[in-house]
C-alpha cells in the first residue's frame, strides 16, 4: 500500500492564480481531511471529508475548496492564491471519526505563493 | 473541543526517559487522549492515544490520571532519532474526533 500520496512536492504560484493539490489513499478510508502548517506552527485543519460526496469546512476554509467523487481522492482547490496561503499542505486519511482515530498523513505540498 | 497546553520545548539526552505533560482541565466524558510524532518535513505520525489509566505500545507509554485533566507521554531511552516535535490531541470518541486540533506541540530535541 501507498498509503496517503500528494502532489506535486513543491510549487511556486503567482499571486491570484489557482491551483489544485491532489491528494490519493489506497487504504479506502472513510473520512479524509486538509491541513495547512505555517512554519513553527501546528497543523490547522481546512476541510474534511466524511465520505464521498460529503465534504465540511475546518478551522481554516477560506480561500479553499474541496470536492470528494470518490473514496480515495479529496483534491484542494486554490482560488486567486494569495501570500497567506504560503504553507505546507498535508492531506490525512483516517478509518474512523472517533476512537482509534489514527489519521495517516501524506508526505506534504510546500506551496509558495508570491 | 477541549484545548490542551504542551511546553513548547524539552531538552534531553540519549539513553533518557523522556517525560511530556499536556493539560487539558477540560476534557470532556467522551474524549480521547492522541498523541503524534512529527519530524521536519513530515507529517504526523499517530503514536498513542488512550482513555484512562495507563497505556503502553511499542514505542511509548501514556499516563492519564483518575481526573484526565491532564496526560503524560513518556519514551523511554531516547535516541538522537527521537528528535522531533509531539502533539497531544484531544478528540470526541464519538463523533468529533475528526476535528481534533493540533496545537503547536512540544519541540524534543534530544543530545549526544
Amino acid at each position: 500500500n501507498a498509503g496517503v500520496t500528494q502532489t506535486p512536492k513543491f510549487r511556486i504560484l503567482k499571486i491570484g492564480q489557482s491551483m489544485t493539490l491532489q491528494c490519493t489513499q489506497d487504504m479506502n478510508h472513510n473520512y479524509m481531511y486538509w491541513y495547512r502548517q505555517d512554519p513553527g506552527m501546528g497543523l490547522k485543519l481546512i476541510y474534511y471529508s466524511v465520505g464521498a460526496g460529503i465534504t465540511d469546512k475546518g478551522e481554516v476554509p477560506n480561500g479553499y475548496n474541496v470536492s470528494r467523487s470518490t473514496t480515495e481522492d479529496f483534491p484542494l482547490r486554490l482560488e486567486l492564491a494569495a501570500p497567506s496561503q504560503t504553507s505546507v499542505y498535508f492531506c490525512a486519511s483516517s478509518w474512523t471519526s472517533g476512537r482509534y482515530n489514527e489519521q495517516f498523513f501524506g508526505p506534504g505540498t510546500r506551496l509558495t505563493v508570491l | 473541543l477541549a484545548k490542551t497546553t504542551q511546553p513548547i520545548s524539552m531538552d534531553s539526552y540519549e539513553g533518557q526517559e523522556v517525560n511530556i505533560t499536556c493539560s487539558h482541565n477540560n476534557i470532556a466524558t467522551n474524549d480521547y487522549i492522541t498523541w503524534y510524532q512529527q519530524f521536519p518535513s513530515q507529517g504526523p505520525r499517530f503514536i498513542i492515544q488512550g482513555y484512562k489509566t495507563k497505556v503502553t505500545n511499542e514505542v511509548a507509554s501514556l499516563f492519564i490520571p483518575a481526573d484526565r485533566k491532564s496526560s503524560t507521554l513518556s519514551l523511554p531511552r531516547v535516541s538522537l532519532s527521537d528528535t522531533a516535535v509531539y502533539y497531544c490531541l484531544v478528540g470526541d470518541g464519538n463523533t468529533g474526533g475528526f476535528k481534533t486540533i493540533f496545537g503547536a506541540g512540544t519541540r524534543l530535541f534530544v543530545k549526544a
